[in-house]
């Protein structure tokens, strides 16, 4: 299994709708785990930490599965401005607690 | 409040030239973090520093070099710049535990190798 692992997408979804990302990782002894959102040529911005079971925020729910080594990220009510690419972020395995590993990342376009 | 600085934004850099990418943190964090973004790819580390005076190689240091004389700069130096070395470069920091922070980015330096 790869260190971090997303689907691409892209996801073309109407507003309003959910919409529910899903990322598998590696390494079982991963405490933390992030997601970012990144725009479009703009830098990844920290959207939600994910500890525990998991992890809601408004419209943002991420949910944690140690026991499968998944973490999810659902949307609810998508707005125009949920478009872009959302990274899933895990500890590196084998490394300090300070590095992370960047999935590739899920691109989202929520449309009129 | 500044956060992560980077300069420049854009270069264009020709084959075999040489330049450094700055990048300061005003936030007292001991990590800093250089990353390279291709197109459609995730972010690739090149090297990393624990502290002033620390460095280490990442996933892809390999015609690039760093130093870390002060905790605020982490400067990211590239010799004989190639084509392949076209890409988006980021800097990021964190606190000495990643917890629930992550990482702060700065904006980007857009590089590309003619």
């Amino acid at each position: 299994r790869k260190e971090v692992e997303q689907d691409p997408g892209p996801f073309n979804v109407p507003e309003g709708a959910t919409v529910a990302f899903n990322c598998t990782y590696s390494n079982s002894a991963s405490q933390s785990f992030f997601w970012y959102r990144q725009d479009c040529r703009k830098e990844p911005k920290l959207l939600m930490s994910v500890y525990s079971s998991g992890n809601e925020d408004g419209r943002f729910t991420a949910q944690l599965n140690r026991a499968s080594q998944y973490i999810s990220l659902l949307i609810r009510d998508s707005k125009l401005s949920d478009s872009a690419t959302y990274l899933c972020v895990v500890p590196t395995s084998g490394a300090g607690s300070y590095q992370l590993t960047f999935g590739k990342g899920t691109k989202l376009s929520v449309i009129p | 409040n500044a956060g992560v600085t980077q300069t420049p934004k854009f270069r264009i850099l020709k084959i075999g030239q040489s330049m450094t990418l700055q990048c300061a943190q005003d936030m007292n964090h001991n990590y800093m973090y250089w990353y390279r973004q291709d197109p459609g790819m995730g972010l690739k580390l090149i090297y990393y520093s624990v502290g002033a005076g620390i460095t280490d190689k990442g996933e892809v240091p390999n015609g690039y070099n760093v130093s870390r004389s002060t905790t605020e700069d982490f400067p990211l130096r590239l010799e004989l710049a190639a084509p392949s070395q076209t890409s988006v470069y980021f800097c990021a920091s964190s606190s000495t535990e990643v917890g629930g922070y992550g990482y702060t980015f700065g904006s980007g330096t857009r590089l590309t190798v003619v």
